[in-house]
């Protein structure tokens, strides 16, 4: 496996919380990414980000916030957990400028939100 | 808006027999598609990936092939095992915007010994 670790594995939180995902890479890959998992709609992609500092939207960011202050560290925050967050969240990584570069994923936290 | 699909019903196939699966995309042109597999409760791993102007790639047991007129690309796997055994993921990209794939929901594959 790629030297990527996600922490928590698993975690249950009350509605309204703040939680915090974290993604820790020993690669030095560049780019990093947030998906989330849920039955019938596969991998949807969060946030990603291209740098220290630097990250963008995906198709699924409202409620979402991420921080990039390291290279090796890619946290993902839910302000305000709602129920709907519920879900399988998956880091993935990859090192080539070229974006046809493989993913390389984590072994995802599940998180329900009860 | 563009959408990725995959078979959502488990495929069951007998061991040594070929498993084909399929994705089909629609309102979508993607540059590539890339292949990954996924067992219960891991990420994702990187199978194979295939470019637009490429008709057909292999790998070892594995085979995929892209078909930009059908929007349509199957994934082979020969001589099946009961290793083979997991869910089949289908990622798409373009070379332009947005640097993420798009994902479709997986087809899950069942050998049996």
């Amino acid at each position: 496996d790629a030297g990527i670790t996600q922490s928590p594995r698993h975690k249950v939180t009350e509605t309204g919380t703040p939680v915090t995902l974290r993604c820790h890479q020993t690669e030095n890959h560049r780019y990093m990414y947030w998906y989330r998992q849920d039955p019938g709609h596969g991998l949807r992609l969060i946030h990603y980000s291209y740098g220290v500092k630097d990250t963008d939207k995906g198709e699924v960011s409202d409620g979402y916030s991420v921080s990039r202050s390291k290279t090796e560290d890619f946290l993902l925050t839910l302000e305000s957990a709602t129920s709907s967050q519920t879900s399988v969240y998956f880091c993935a990584i990859s090192e080539s400028r070229d974006k046809n570069s493989p993913l390389h994923f984590g072994n995802g936290t599940r998180l329900t939100v009860t | 808006s563009q959408k990725i699909e995959q078979n959502s019903e488990a495929l069951n196939i007998q061991e040594g027999k070929t498993a084909t699966l399929t994705c089909n995309y629609t309102n979508y042109s993607p540059a590539y598609l890339q292949w990954y597999r996924q067992d219960p409760g891991r990420g994702p791993v990187f199978l194979l990936l295939i470019r637009e102007n490429e008709k057909e790639k292999r790998k070892e047991r594995l085979k995929v092939t892209f078909d930009t007129t059908l929007k349509q690309s199957l994934f082979h796997i020969t001589a099946s095992q009961p290793a083979d055994s997991a869910t089949y993921l289908c990622g798409a990209g373009r070379d332009t915007g947005r640097r993420a794939l798009t994902f479709g929901s997986g087809t899950r594959l069942q050998v049996q010994p």
